[in-house]
């Protein structure tokens, strides 16, 4: 089955604390992405890549960290998480048809609250 | 920057009733735009892309426009099955970013 995931789906943790978010694709895509969604904000990218290796900002990347060393996985760092951190966040996935982002496959999503 | 706004923020519908919603943007010249449905606790499902003004696409009760200035999603006989809410986003020339507008939250009730 053709899918994102990511983990971990809820994490609870306090400021300070550096923790990793997990995000891994199955189907070859190319495009991965990162984004926070928040209430009356709407999903806003923090991070984006095109290929191994090839990553750049998107509109909020402040506090955030991400590599790209395999096609399937972007894992999302938060060095030293503070409370304005708390948020939804969902991992993304397309295969990239020359510089369109194209159709996006979303993760189910990780709730994170940094206390 | 590039904008998009969302109208109206909530919908409510009785099963059968159309109606229409609309995605306004402001981008220095459009790559494509997008239109996705997100069901609670769910992450968004793509539904279509279109690229240029006067573009149209269908899936279902579902059919998409694009003009220069906004997009509407128009809704065809609704189920309650359609409740949702759907995300607008657009891409710029020279970007590889995309912007989501805030969402229009639909409900149809039976």
């Amino acid at each position: 089955e053709a899918q994102v995931t990511q983990n971990p789906r809820y994490l609870i943790t306090v400021t300070g604390k550096k923790l990793t978010v997990t995000c891994s694709q199955n189907m070859n895509h190319e495009y991965m992405s990162w984004y926070r969604q928040d209430p009356g904000l709407g999903l806003r990218q923090i991070y984006y890549s095109m290929n191994v290796e090839v990553t750049d900002k998107g509109d909020v990347p402040e506090g955030y960290k991400v590599s790209r060393k395999e096609k399937r996985n972007f894992p999302l760092i938060l060095e030293s998480p503070s409370p304005n951190q708390t948020s939804l966040y969902f991992c993304a996935s397309s295969l990239s048809i020359g510089v369109v982002a194209g159709e996006q496959y979303f993760g189910p999503g990780t709730r994170l609250t940094v206390t | 920057e590039d904008q998009v706004t969302q109208s109206p923020e909530a919908l409510r519908l009785q099963e059968g009733e159309s109606s229409s919603l609309n995605c306004s943007y402001t981008v220095s010249g459009l790559r494509g735009l997008f239109w996705y449905r997100q069901d609670p606790g769910k992450g968004p499902e793509f539904l279509f892309t279109l690229y240029s003004a006067g573009e149209e696409k269908e899936k279902e009760r579902l059919k998409a426009t694009l003009t220069k200035k906004e997009s509407f999603l128009h809704i065809t006989a609704p189920k309650p099955e359609d409740s949702a809410t759907y995300l607008c986003a657009v891409q710029a020339k020279g970007r590889r970013a995309l912007t989501f507008g805030s969402g229009t939250r639909l409900q149809v009730q039976p």
